[in-house]
């Protein structure tokens, strides 16, 4: 099943911080985040593992609940280069390992 | 290679005809993804192989749609009979590992943009 992302959308002046969330209904291994821009391949921000480890870019944080199988991406001081959608992938357990399915994305916009 | 490597970059084909995207994942990577990604979507999985072996066929749209891999290599998705709500970016992704736990980075490719006319 698709994780579900929230909020939809985002709009923000540079400097200004966000929060997206993801949440899936199935018990989760490994939670990863992704940022699109327009007409350009998703590029890797950060992977969250049961357990507690993270793999990712100094400047990004996140975090990952297991118990509530919810993930979210912070971003701090929002700079005009992080405008584009942001996609979390979810890897459950099971016969699903492996499988990484996306939730529908949220279209964060920072203004000047 | 460098990167994932994608072709054609862009295809526009007849409703009807068959098409085949080629993907050539990072050298050394043995798990490699499709997806599809519809204007303005998400990303909607595919199916996935671990090595030669596709464990997850369930996200092929239909029976029109099938993929293979040989050599642990280069993979292609061939739509057959394509039609109209066909029309959108491919796009192929490979991770060094997979397995439980396996916490690889998922490197994407630029995509093939499909538009059946």
């Amino acid at each position: 099943q698709q994780p579900v992302q929230s909020p939809q959308a985002v709009i923000l002046r540079e400097g200004e911080d966000a929060v997206i969330n993801c949440s899936s209904s199935k018990a989760l291994y490994s939670v990863h985040w992704y940022r699109q821009k327009h007409g350009e391949a998703p590029v890797f921000l950060m992977i969250l593992l049961k357990g507690g480890e993270q793999k990712g870019h100094e400047k990004i944080s996140a975090s990952f609940n297991e118990k509530k199988q919810q993930s979210s991406l912070y971003l701090t001081a929002s700079q005009l280069s992080y405008s584009g959608t942001y996609f979390c992938g979810t890897e459950a357990g099971g016969t699903s390992y492996g499988k990484l399915t996306f939730g529908q994305g949220t279209i964060l916009t920072v203004h000047p | 290679g460098a990167g994932v490597s994608q072709s054609p970059s862009n295809k526009v084909t007849e409703k009807g005809k068959d098409v085949e995207l080629r993907c050539d994942p990072i050298s050394g990577h043995t798990a490699l993804y499709w997806y599809r990604q519809s204007l303005g979507q998400g990303l909607e999985f595919l199916i996935y192989f671990q090595g030669n072996s596709a464990p997850d066929k369930s996200g092929l749209p239909s029976d029109r749609f099938s993929a293979e891999r040989t050599g642990g290599s280069v993979s292609t998705l061939t739509i057959q009979r394509t039609q109209q709500e066909d029309s959108a970016v491919y796009l192929c992704a490979s991770s060094l590992s997979y397995g439980q736990f396996s916490g690889n980075t998922i490197y994407f490719g630029e995509g093939s943009w499909l538009t059946v006319v």
